[in-house]
């Protein structure tokens, strides 16, 4: 699975678009970019996944460059209960094992 | 909304004693997972199933074993537990990937304290 690079922290107005970056640059054509979060003492939390094209939920965006060597999580507009780790993970499709979270950004959402 | 619950929030324990941590999940998935995480250590992965009576080693199975006799519930055991146990543990269930992607969803997590 393909390592990732992400900011160790990022700050961000109550109300205003959280932009998350993460840098997979030896990504392959099969892995899937994954976002979790993790609040504080609880269990993480499955935000969203892609491929290639981008993708959108009720939580969040998930924008991958064409190249697929970066994507970006918007939230689009963050609160308070959004103050979390959030974690960019590269999986190969039919993979069973594990998820590999590594150090994460943590993102304070600050009134 | 898938559900993964775990049996107990926090937990002390006393050197030596035998502990099971019980998850359950309410989405009919295969896989299922058991993780600790520790500061600076990030979540590593204990042991997984991918069936009912099915299990695999993850990354650090030392000192542990699991059970799964029903499909929607996933025992973890420390058999003799020891002070570097203390530890959250993680809890989380995915349907089987395929060919497909899968994500991995969490229980709230025991915070495990032996002593």
């Amino acid at each position: 699975d393909a390592k990732t690079t992400q900011p160790t922290s990022m700050d961000c107005a109550e109300g205003r678009a959280a932009n998350l970056p993460c840098n997979h640059s030896t990504i392959s054509g099969n892995e899937y970019v994954y976002w979790y979060r993790q609040i504080h003492s609880q269990g993480p939390q499955y935000i969203i996944h892609g491929l290639k094209n981008n993708e959108t939920n009720e939580m969040a965006s998930l924008i991958i460059t064409e190249d697929r060597k970066s994507s970006t999580l918007i939230l689009p507009h963050a609160t308070l209960r959004d103050t979390a780790v959030y974690y960019c993970i590269v999986r190969a499709s039919g993979n069973t094992g594990k998820l590999i979270f590594g150090q994460g950004t943590t993102l304070q959402v600050k009134p | 909304d898938v559900k993964v619950t775990q049996s107990s929030r926090y937990l002390v324990k006393r050197t030596g004693e035998k502990v099971f941590l019980e998850c359950v999940q309410d989405m009919d998935h295969e896989n299922m997972f058991w993780y600790r995480q520790d500061p600076g250590l990030g979540l590593r992965l204990i042991y997984f199933s991918y069936d009912v009576k099915m299990k695999e080693k993850g990354d650090i199975p030392e000192g542990y074993s699991v059970s799964r006799e029903k499909k929607e519930r996933f025992s973890l055991i420390l058999e003799s537990a020891s002070t570097n146990q203390t530890s959250m543990y993680l809890c989380a269930s995915s349907l089987y990937p395929g060919q497909g992607a899968r994500e991995q969803y969490f229980g709230p997590g025991t915070r495990l304290t032996v002593t």
